[in-house]
């Protein structure tokens, strides 16, 4: 199976920083037929299912707002949220879809400094 | 517009087995997959099984032997099957269209307990 591995665990932001979330596959995640990384990023709130952001590890979900950017590629992803709003305080996950099982890392958490 | 939604019993007794019922709406499981995805009480997301348009399946590879997913089409409905349930298999069950996956369910919380 390949292993998601986030870090920080939990991340303390003032509103309107910008913070990187960092997540790592044990193996790449990019498919040489189409050159695309299999890495997808989600956003929970409490009480609430899953919210897609991310994509292809770059293509933000229509509505997403775009200070929400996702780089990366091979085996080394970050999710970076450029000024922090309120709304954002949440738990992100990341997930590889490059093969079965489709893994997720743990979790960060983003909280109100 | 799509939906999903999940059902099934909220407590189920150890070693018993547990069925949940995905219903869709607002697009065919002959044109795409449903997975479900579950997380036990504060913590992460475990993806646990996946039915294809085609009708193929994959599973968690850690609850493989536990596992069963399955359809009706003509309901659109996804069903899992889970066997042996322990304590751990306490969580809120989530089906969700496709992976990556756009569209969720909100999730329906089972407790295994006595």
């Amino acid at each position: 199976d390949i292993v998601m591995t986030q870090s920080p665990s939990s991340l303390a932001v003032s509103a309107g920083e910008t913070v990187t979330i960092n997540c790592k596959s044990s193996q790449s995640l990019l498919y040489s037929g189409n050159q695309k990384n299999y890495l997808a990023w989600y956003q929970q709130k409490p009480g609430q299912s899953p919210k897609l952001l991310i994509y292809w590890a770059s293509t933000r979900q229509s509505g997403v707002p775009d200070r929400f950017i996702g780089s990366g590629s091979g085996t080394d992803f970050t999710l970076t949220i450029s000024s922090v709003q309120a709304e954002d305080l949440a738990i992100y996950y990341c997930q590889q879809y490059y093969d079965t099982p489709y893994t997720f890392g743990a979790g960060t958490k983003l909280e109100l400094k | 517009q799509v939906q999903l939604k999940e059902s099934g019993p909220g407590l189920v007794q150890p070693s018993r087995t547990l069925s949940l019922t995905c219903t869709v709406s607002g697009f065919s499981l002959t044109s795409y997959g449903v997975s479900w995805v579950r997380q036990p009480p504060g913590k992460g997301l475990e993806w646990i099984a996946a039915i294809w348009s085609g009708g193929s399946t994959d599973y968690n590879s850690a609850l493989k032997s536990r596992l069963s997913i399955s359809r009706d089409t003509s309901k659109s409905q996804v069903l899992l099957k889970m066997n042996s349930l322990q304590t751990e298999d306490t969580a809120m069950y989530f089906c969700a269209r496709s992976i990556p996956a756009l569209y969720w369910g909100q999730g329906v919380m089972v407790t295994v307990s006595s």
